[in-house]
């Protein structure tokens, strides 16, 4: 089946730093990648849509300057988190859809950063 | 804006006992996903409804879709252990550009 391998899968970084995290489409091209975050015991939030060679679409209320996402190929969607700052901790999910044939949407395995 | 909604948030449960989670949404879409997450793990899919009166099945938990009353079911027969986890449904904007809105979710706790 289509798996999506995200990395790193937990990282702790210090006030002021950037954190990037890599999502790789392993067995299929994805063309558009999504990126969502989901505080504890809350539900995920989509907070934009990668697209493969042109500028994400950012959700509502989501700063891009702050979370800068590049989709430089049809397999790797990365999202910065610029002058991370602890309320930034979160974890952190990307999804693809394989389509072709392949319904529904699947889910990397998830980052979980925690801003000290 | 499309909402999505579940009930219960909080579920408890014993094992043996019948129940079922309700998913509401508020604009038009054909499709409709059921995922299941365990603490501090990323999503797992269990069903995808693509059409009205779908309905899947699997183990002891089964899936329905009416796109007419934009409602999702998921019952639970006979619930053990396993299953707790936490639910949610998620339903794709309709329209020129898919994405997934989820619902609020469904924390499932089966008690022996």
């Amino acid at each position: 089946g289509a798996v999506v391998s995200q990395h790193p899968s937990r990282v702790i970084c210090k006030s002021g730093t950037s954190v990037k995290i890599e999502c790789r489409s392993l067995d299929f091209q994805a063309t558009t990648m999504f990126w969502y975050r989901q505080f504890p015991k809350q539900s995920l939030m989509l907070m934009a849509t990668s697209n493969e060679g042109s500028k994400a679409t950012y959700e509502q209320g989501v700063e891009k300057d702050k979370f800068l996402i590049n989709h430089a190929s049809l397999t790797l969607s990365t999202l910065t988190v610029t002058s991370a700052h602890p309320e930034d901790s979160s974890f952190y999910i990307c999804s693809a859809e394989p389509g072709q044939g392949f319904y529904g949407y699947t889910f990397g395995s998830g980052t979980r950063l925690t801003v000290v | 804006e499309l909402k999505v909604e579940q009930n219960p948030l909080f579920l408890s449960m014993q094992e043996g006992k019948n129940y079922t989670i309700y998913c509401n949404y508020s604009t038009t879409s054909d499709r409709l996903y059921w995922y299941r997450q365990d603490p501090g793990k990323s999503l797992e899919s269990l069903f995808v409804l693509l059409s009205n009166g779908a309905v899947k099945q699997e183990g002891r938990l089964m899936a329905s879709l009416d796109t007419k009353a934009r409602l999702s079911t998921l019952h639970i027969t006979a619930a053990v252990h396993d299953l707790s986890a936490t639910y949610f449904c998620a339903v794709d904007h309709t329209g020129t550009a898919s994405k997934l809105t989820f619902g609020t979710g469904t924390r499932l706790q089966v008690t022996l």
